[in-house]
């Protein structure tokens, strides 16, 4: 009964390929997150989506492509990818609406490798 | 532009004493702040947060954090770490007029000696 999970968790690939991350969240919010941990560890947000609508978008290679088939799911797709993306990439949820929305729950992580 | 700072990258403790992580904001707001924990291969579990009130907040595993904002900072404590307690914990704020999205600080990396 994971409450926001993500799939794969490992992830090997070559440089070039495209490969997608599933994440699913059953807590019924209606806002959910891709973060990216580097090598360094640190965590920096790339998307946000309320309600299948993107709200947040950094600065992040147009490679990356969120989706959000329904308000319980936010996929992330990356093309061609490079080295450089490499990294540890964690999606959230949190429930809108007053400050419940500012609690972030977070996935285990997929652990995306590129060789 | 808003940022978290956590001075220390490392920290070593016996365990049965006592912890605190230090963190410090830059954000013009009232902040929404948060203590999240990693522990290895695994993803983030909030701790605890604050977002108005009573400026000592308490929150799982007997942890607990003071917002102090002349200080500009939000420190996680704990009396008496257990050896469990070894993870790598995470500061964030929490920015409501840019979507909600949280900005971290580095993070601190909690050795526990036996």
């Amino acid at each position: 009964d994971t409450a926001v999970s993500q799939t794969p968790k490992y992830l090997v690939t070559q440089m070039g390929n495209d490969k997608s991350i599933k994440c699913e969240q059953n807590l019924g919010h209606d806002t959910m997150y891709w973060y990216k941990q580097d090598s360094k560890k640190f965590l920096k947000i790339m998307f946000s989506y309320n309600n299948k609508e993107l709200i947040i978008n950094e600065t992040v290679p147009n490679r990356f492509s969120p989706k959000s088939p329904d308000k319980a799911h936010l996929n992330l797709h990356i093309n061609s990818l490079e080295l450089g993306d490499s990294a540890v990439y964690f999606c959230a949820s949190s429930q809108g609406g007053g400050q419940a929305k500012n609690i972030q729950y977070f996935g285990a992580g997929t652990r995306l490798s590129v060789l | 532009a808003q940022s978290v700072t956590q001075p220390d990258i490392h920290i070593t403790v016996s365990e049965g004493a006592s912890l605190e992580l230090r963190c410090n904001y830059s954000y013009g707001a009232t902040p929404y702040l948060f203590w999240y924990v990693q522990s290895p291969g695994q993803g983030l579990q909030l701790l605890l947060k604050y977002f108005s009130g009573d400026t000592l907040v308490q929150g799982i595993k007997g942890f607990e954090a003071e917002f102090k904002r002349s200080q500009s900072s939000f420190n996680l404590r704990k009396p008496s770490v257990h050896w469990s307690d070894a993870a790598e914990y995470f500061c964030a704020v929490g920015l409501m007029e840019y979507g909600n999205k949280l900005v971290f600080g580095a993070g601190t990396i909690l050795r526990v000696k036996s």
